[in-house]
């Protein structure tokens, strides 16, 4: 079946541009997490959803960040007034019922570049 | 809080050498532990986990096993292939948490 996809799969913006990061979990998956990848901090969580709930949003790095999850499905990460430090791959990964023991299955990221 | 440590890297071995890339972990609880490998220019997919004390994880020819006494999960092959070249992330999840946190990678060559 189809695994995680994310779109667009690259983005280069200008500081202080906002930009909307796309995912699209597996079909029937209930728990959705995004990630950041980047050189100096490896990889790091960022919010994890039950549903369309948040229970857990301690990875935002700031209030320009914010993400939503509409009918169980598809996210959209948020990142407003982009700053230089926020260039980074952005992933998604989704897992069936979000329990500690699953397996997180994980997209193809998107690469933002903010100039 | 709960953090995962890898080995520096990067590792580079011939072929058909032994492999062991050590990670070791700090966590309340009873965690799950997973090793993720990303290719080159692939995306992180799960290699191996193992979600309780003793148990072995295998996929692939690799093996780990989560060894509560010693808080480690290292990740064992007994003969690497130029196939393997990548990088493998040792990651754990705590049993009242959403997420997965990453050790810092560990980024092995081989070579013909």
């Amino acid at each position: 079946g189809a695994g995680v996809s994310q779109s667009p799969s690259n983005k280069v913006t200008e500081k202080g541009k906002d930009v909307e990061l796309r995912c699209d979990p597996i079909s029937g998956h209930t728990a959705l997490y995004w990630y950041r990848q980047s050189l100096g901090q490896g990889l790091e969580f960022l919010i994890y959803f039950q549903g369309n709930s948040a229970p857990d949003k301690s990875g935002l790095p700031s209030d320009r960040f914010s993400a939503e999850r509409t009918g169980g499905s598809v996210s959209t990460l948020t990142i407003q007034r982009t700053q230089q430090e926020d260039s980074a791959v952005y992933l998604c990964a989704s897992s069936p019922t979000g329990t500690s023991k699953e397996t997180q299955y994980f997209g193809p990221g998107t690469r933002l570049l903010v100039l | 809080g709960d953090s995962v440590t890898q080995m520096e890297g990067p590792v580079t071995l011939s072929e058909e050498a032994f492999l062991t890339i050590n990670c070791t972990y700090t966590a309340t609880g009873y965690p799950s532990l997973f090793w993720y490998v990303q290719y080159p220019g692939e995306g992180l997919q799960l290699l191996l986990k193992a979600t309780k004390a003793d148990d072995k994880g295998s996929n692939k020819g690799f093996e780990a096993t989560y060894r509560k006494e010693t808080t480690s999960f290292h990740l064992e092959k007994g003969s690497v292939q130029v196939s393997d070249s990548a990088v493998y992330f040792c990651a754990l999840r705590g049993s009242n948490t959403g997420k997965l946190i990453f050790g810092q990678g560990t980024t092995l060559q081989v070579k013909p």
